[in-house]
């Protein structure tokens, strides 16, 4: 079965670069969510997307964006990065069942380390 | 909004033992609980969920219970393996359409 996958699996930045991360969904999954996991940490919630629509936003740093496109893939874009930005980044995707139970499936990932 | 706490924080097991889980909310509009257990270098993924409406569920070696009225609910894993071994989220949802709010993970370790 098709899962979600996120691109890069790894990077490495310098401090104050840039950075781009991609979120491809299962096929039909209209939702997508960006989740931050610190080292030995549990997952925090960033952004949230469905269809192209910012649905909801959490702890996001104002030097991070997000968008969802029109074949609902989502990019999380980092700048000025910081050391504390280091961590998982993963995304997670659902089909809206308009009510009934959604499920969110979650990437590999993406290790962001900033040095 | 939403807190969850998770423990314990870590979980050693024999294998073929059983091993508890247990998470309480804050959030009385929370309705759906799922729990995931990521092994190392993974993303989370999801061993078994449930809604309000539901006080328990089961799935082979897997059980998730609900006290809607005491804010807490639970994961109990019988006849544990080796393969068990992991951490363990569990979180909390208004609808499970909405963010997640995850606890603070416990790290079950089954020993052959």
């Amino acid at each position: 079965a098709a899962g979600v996958i996120q691109s890069p699996r790894h990077l490495i930045k310098e401090k104050r670069e840039t950075a781009t991360l991609k979120c491809y969904p299962i096929p039909r999954h209209d939702t997508v969510y960006w989740y931050q996991q610190g080292p030995g940490q549990d997952p925090q919630f960033l952004i949230s997307f469905y269809e192209k629509m910012q649905s909801d936003k959490g702890s996001i740093p104002d030097r991070f964006s997000a968008q969802q496109f029109s074949d609902y893939h989502s990019e999380l874009n980092m700048s000025s990065l910081e050391l504390g930005d280091s961590a998982l980044y993963f995304c997670a995707t659902t089909e809206n069942q308009g009510g009934a139970k959604n499920i969110q499936y979650f990437g590999a990932g993406t290790r962001l380390s900033v040095l | 909004g939403e807190n969850v706490e998770q423990h314990p924080s870590t979980l050693s097991v024999q294998e073929g033992d059983s091993a508890v889980i247990k998470c309480t909310y804050s959030d009385s509009a929370s309705n759906y609980f799922p729990w995931y257990k990521q092994e190392l270098g993974k993303g989370p993924q999801l061993i078994i969920d449930i809604r309000s409406n539901v006080g328990e569920k089961k799935d082979q070696r897997i059980a998730v219970t609900l006290n809607k009225t005491a804010k807490h609910f639970s994961l109990h894993i019988t006849e544990t393996q080796p393969e068990d071994s992991a951490v363990y989220f569990c979180a909390a949802s208004q609808t499970g359409f909405q963010k997640l709010v995850f606890g603070t993970g416990t790290r079950l370790l089954v020993s052959p």
